[in-house]
C-alpha cells in the first residue's frame, strides 16, 4: 500500500519556467513532509520541509505548497536550471521517526 | 559541520557470499542512524534505525542485519546474499527522531 505517491515518473521543463512536481498521500495523520533532490550514484539531498500547520514554505527559488484537505503536496522551482535536473522524491512523516518515501520523480531542464 | 561516510561506493558480490556495508558519521554525537535501500523503479525503504549504541530496530524482514558497535558508526551485514539483495544502499543520519535525515553517498549492491 503505497501511502505517497508521485504520480508523474518523469518531467522535462525548459530553462528559466516553471517546474511543478506533485506528491500525493493517503494518511491523514502525517504532520511533516519533506523533498529530496538526488543525482545518480549519490544519496538524497534534504531541500526543503513543511509543517502540517503551513500550507506554503519558501526557501529561494524553491517553494513547497501542501493542501491538507486534498492529501496533496507539490514542489514549485522557479525559475528552472539545467542544475536542477535530478529525481526528486517527497517524503512524509506521522507522530513517529518513519518516513514513508515516493518512488520519485526524474525532472529534466532543458538548456 | 557533519558529515555522513559509507563505503564502499560500489560491490559487486557473488550469491551466497558475506556482506558488509560501512556507515560513519562526524560533527555529531549520539546520532540517530538509518539504513534503507532504493531497488529499482522504486522508492526508499528503510530497513533498521538506531537510537544509541546496540539498539537496533527492524522494519522489515529480511537477510540483512545491521549493528551498531560504536556511537558513530553503523554496519549493514548479510551472511550470504541473494539475488533480491540488489540494490543502492542508503546511510543516514538525524540529530532525534522525527527530525530531518541527511544521507551519504550510498552504495550500489549488485549480486551475481
Amino acid at each position: 500500500d503505497q501511502q505517497v505517491k508521485q504520480n508523474s515518473p518523469s518531467l522535462s521543463v525548459q530553462e528559466g519556467r516553471i517546474s511543478i512536481l506533485n506528491c500525493d498521500y493517503t494518511n491523514s495523520m502525517f504532520d511533516y513532509f519533506l523533498w529530496y533532490k538526488k543525482y545518480p550514484a549519490e544519496g538524497p539531498t534534504f531541500l526543503i520541509s513543511i509543517s502540517s500547520i503551513k500550507d506554503k514554505n519558501e526557501d529561494g527559488r524553491f517553494t513547497v505548497f501542501l493542501n491538507k484537505s486534498a492529501k496533496h503536496l507539490s514542489l514549485h522551482i522557479v525559475p528552472s536550471q539545467p542544475g536542477d535536473s535530478a529525481v526528486y522524491f517527497c517524503a512524509a512523516i506521522s507522530g513517529t521517526y518513519k518516513y514513508i518515501f515516493g518512488t520519485g520523480t526524474r525532472l529534466k531542464v532543458l538548456a | 559541520s557533519q558529515t555522513i561516510h559509507q563505503w564502499p561506493a560500489t560491490l559487486v558480490q557473488p550469491v551466497g557470499s558475506p556482506l558488509s556495508l560501512e556507515c560513519t558519521v562526524e560533527g555529531t554525537s549520539n546520532p540517530n542512524l538509518y539504513w534503507y535501500r532504493q531497488a529499482a523503479g522504486r522508492g526508499l525503504q528503510l530497513l533498521f534505525y538506531s537510537v544509541g549504541i546496540g539498539q537496533i530496530s527492524s522494519e522489515v524482514p529480511q537477510n540483512l542485519s545491521a549493528s551498531r558497535p560504536q556511537d558513530r558508526q553503523f554496519i549493514l551485514s548479510s551472511k550470504k546474499l541473494l539475488l533480491s539483495d540488489s540494490g543502492f544502499y542508503l546511510c543516514a543520519w538525524s540529530r532525534a527522531l522525527q527530525e530531518t535525515q541527511y544521507f551519504g553517498p550510498g552504495t550500489r549492491l549488485l549480486v551475481l
